[in-house]
């Protein structure tokens, strides 16, 4: 089955400490996202890829990085610099649109919950 | 910032009965999707509806836009406890350099 996956599925930061996500999707997908998600709160975008090799920030992209070597992966980067990572973190992709990102739909991954020990 | 803002922020009903949910945006459109998530999963599509359509209908899903007041609904007909969930709209701003915007999400439960 094609579709997005999330690892892992928990993850715990120590201080001063880098953690990467994971995101892979099978869908041929070229655009692909990564949000965070605060308690009773919506999505903010934190960074986002149309095409392999090249990313846009998001309005929440510091104390994040993220890579875009291949068309499947996208790994989000959670720094030291980011003093408050504690969030649940999704990965989407979407087919890439002539007209704005808006005319496709978003498939999303099940989530990375990140928490600081 | 957030574009959308749905309303109410948590609604609960009786299965069979029509749940409605309400967003309202502030700024001009091209298109305006509404997805569900489960608690602790990723978000789910449920339809797109593009700013010159006015109706949109899915299943058991009807989704209204109404862009001289900058707001949409989603109603969903005859609730099942499955329809559990939250529910938000996400909208693609002209001008919006290429993403969507998020509201904050209404909160469904559905009794049985």
């Amino acid at each position: 089955d094609g579709g997005i996956t999330q690892s892992p599925k928990y993850l715990f930061r120590k201080e001063g400490q880098n953690v990467t996500l994971s995101c892979e999707q099978n869908l041929n997908h070229d655009a692909m996202y990564w949000y965070r998600q605060d308690p009773g709160q919506g999505l903010r975008l934190i960074y986002y890829s149309q095409i392999v090799n090249d990313f846009q920030k998001g309005d929440i992209a510091e104390g994040y990085s993220v890579s875009r070597e291949k068309k499947e992966s996208f790994p989000l980067t959670v720094t030291s610099a980011q003093k408050n990572p504690t969030a649940f973190y999704l990965c989407a992709s979407s087919k890439p649109s002539g007209t704005g990102v808006g005319n496709q739909p978003q498939h999303f991954g099940d989530g990375t919950r990140l928490s600081i020990l | 910032s957030q574009q959308g803002e749905e309303d109410p922020q948590a609604l609960s009903i009786q299965e069979g009965e029509n749940a409605t949910m309400n967003c309202s945006y502030k700024t001009s459109i091209n298109n305006l999707q509404w997805y569900r998530q489960n608690s602790g999963r990723g978000l789910v599509h449920l339809i797109l509806i593009r700013s010159n359509e006015r109706e949109k209908h899915s299943g058991r899903l009807r989704v209204t836009l109404d862009t001289s007041k900058k707001s949409s609904s989603l109603l969903i007909t005859a609730s099942r406890a499955a329809d559990t969930a939250s529910y938000f709209c996400a909208t693609d701003q002209i001008f919006g350099n290429e993403k969507l915007t998020f509201g904050t999400g209404t909160r469904l439960t559905i009794i049985p």
